[in-house]
């Protein structure tokens, strides 16, 4: 069965780095997201990605976020210069056309120090 | 603004009875709503959805019951299992609006033996 791989798992960085987030979606999907969880509170969406550009965006989704697909391929999340509060589980999705399911990857931890 | 609330953030059910998810929103022009399965350190995984043209989705041992009236769902699950032990997010699309799934807080299920 077709899935959506993250990586990596976990990273750990100091704050003021920049990270990128890496999404591998289901090849047919045309519709990406992501999404973050903040430990203990509910899964926020961030950004959602469709022909090549971004489609939605949340307030949480700043100056500091960016995303891309570059090669038609992977689908990344990049935090320019990342803060304490940044610390969460990402997940990434990818939309099937046809029933509007959103697949989920297993999420990256990002833990900012 | 918590357009799909989830206003039990855990609940116990004893095994082989049935356990039921509840589920509120306030936009009235979401049509698409979904159930997410979460299980720690994992991405949410699809469970069942519900069209708004229809008030009532059966899947195996999962029923999601829409009230448009009420803006309520419900999701029932008859009989529990120890393996239905997660967290369970309630997720709203609005019409038309492929790229924005709104998720709820979500509600922790324990299944007690």
């Amino acid at each position: 069965e077709p899935e959506v791989t993250q990586t990596p798992s976990h990273q750990v960085t100091q704050m003021g780095q920049e990270v990128i987030l890496r999404c591998v979606p289901i090849s047919n999907h045309l519709y990406f997201y992501w999404y973050r969880q903040i430990l203990g509170q509910k899964v926020e969406f961030l950004v959602s990605f469709y022909n090549n550009e971004i489609s939605e965006k949340s307030e949480i989704f700043d100056d500091q976020f960016s995303v891309e697909r570059p090669d038609g391929s992977n689908f990344t999340l990049k935090i320019r210069s990342t803060k304490l509060e940044d610390s969460a589980m990402y997940f990434c999705a990818s939309q099937a056309a046809n029933t509007g399911e959103l697949f989920f990857g297993e999420g990256s931890r990002l833990t900012v120090l | 603004d918590q357009q799909v609330k989830q206003n039990s953030p855990s609940l116990s059910v004893q095994e082989g009875r049935i356990s039921i998810l509840n589920c509120d929103y306030t936009n009235s022009m979401f049509d698409y709503f979904l159930w997410y399965k979460k299980y720690p350190a994992e991405g949410p995984t699809f469970l069942i959805s519900i069209s708004s043209i229809k008030d009532k989705n059966e899947d195996g041992r999962f029923t999601v019951f829409l009230n448009k009236s009420a803006k309520h769902l419900s999701l029932h699950i008859v009989p529990s299992q120890p393996g239905d032990s997660a967290v369970y997010f309630c997720a709203a699309r609005e019409m038309n609006r492929d790229d924005k799934i709104i998720f709820g807080k979500g509600t922790r299920l324990h299944i007690l033996p």
